[in-house]
């Protein structure tokens, strides 16, 4: 059972513009969301994360939402960049259980 | 600083062969963990070791061993390989096994089971 749901496969925006990627969850025991960033043949690496006793925490151009009642998490990233061309993976835990949706790809064009 | 590696970074294996694949960091984390990734789906956590000494199942783990060598050293055993056992492996590390730590990861270790 899929826990964590990205239900957009890809966006693609463009530079300077808002990127937007989404994220639903099923279970409300998560009480962490983190999102990752994933470079082909590289590894994801960190790059933002909330508790569900927050609803928004900003790191420079990247901003993460979370909407406990709705059960769903966004990813504002302004302005995009071409670097910023990756997979994004939004990620929710609950003690040692860490559950991954299967990734938005984000193709930002000059 | 190294961060997380892997050996070996590419492998084929036939049906019911064996393999380990190794991985090691250099940050003094506690916690390591090994999730595969397979296409349209997100990582799945395999095993995971909080600390050193202790290993615990994730969502994945059957098939699969796991070895906590020392504080370094998180290493990964198929015992008779599988074609569904077929994917994309990632180690990663982590300073606690704290919810919402951030964990780093290593580069991967493609594995096509034939």
């Amino acid at each position: 059972d899929q826990q964590v749901k990205q239900n957009s496969p890809s966006l693609s925006v463009q530079e300077g513009r808002i990127s937007i990627l989404n994220c639903d969850y099923t279970n409300s025991m998560f009480d962490y969301f983190l999102w990752y960033k994933k470079y082909p043949a590289e590894g994801p690496t960190f790059l933002i994360s909330i508790s569900s006793i927050k609803d928004k925490n900003e790191d420079g151009r990247f901003t993460v939402f979370l909407n406990k009642s709705a059960k769903h998490l966004s990813l504002h990233i302004v302005p995009s960049q071409p670097g910023d061309s990756a997979v994004y993976f939004c990620a929710a835990s609950h003690n040692n259980d860490m559950r991954f949706g299967a990734g938005t790809r984000l193709t930002v064009k000059p | 600083n190294a961060g997380v590696t892997q050996t070996p970074k590419f492998q084929v294996l036939k049906t019911g062969q064996s393999m380990t694949l190794q991985c090691a960091q250099d940050m003094n984390h506690n916690s390591m963990y090994w999730y595969r990734q397979d296409p349209g789906m997100g990582l799945r956590l395999i095993y995971y070791s909080a600390s050193e000494g202790t290993t615990d199942k994730g969502e994945v783990p059957n098939g699969y061993n796991v070895s906590r060598l020392n504080k370094r050293e998180f290493s990964l055993r198929l015992e008779s390989a599988a074609p569904s056992q077929t994917s994309v492996y990632f180690c990663a590390s982590s300073e606690t096994s704290s919810p919402g730590e951030e964990q780093y990861f290593g580069p991967g270790t493609r594995l096509t089971v034939t």
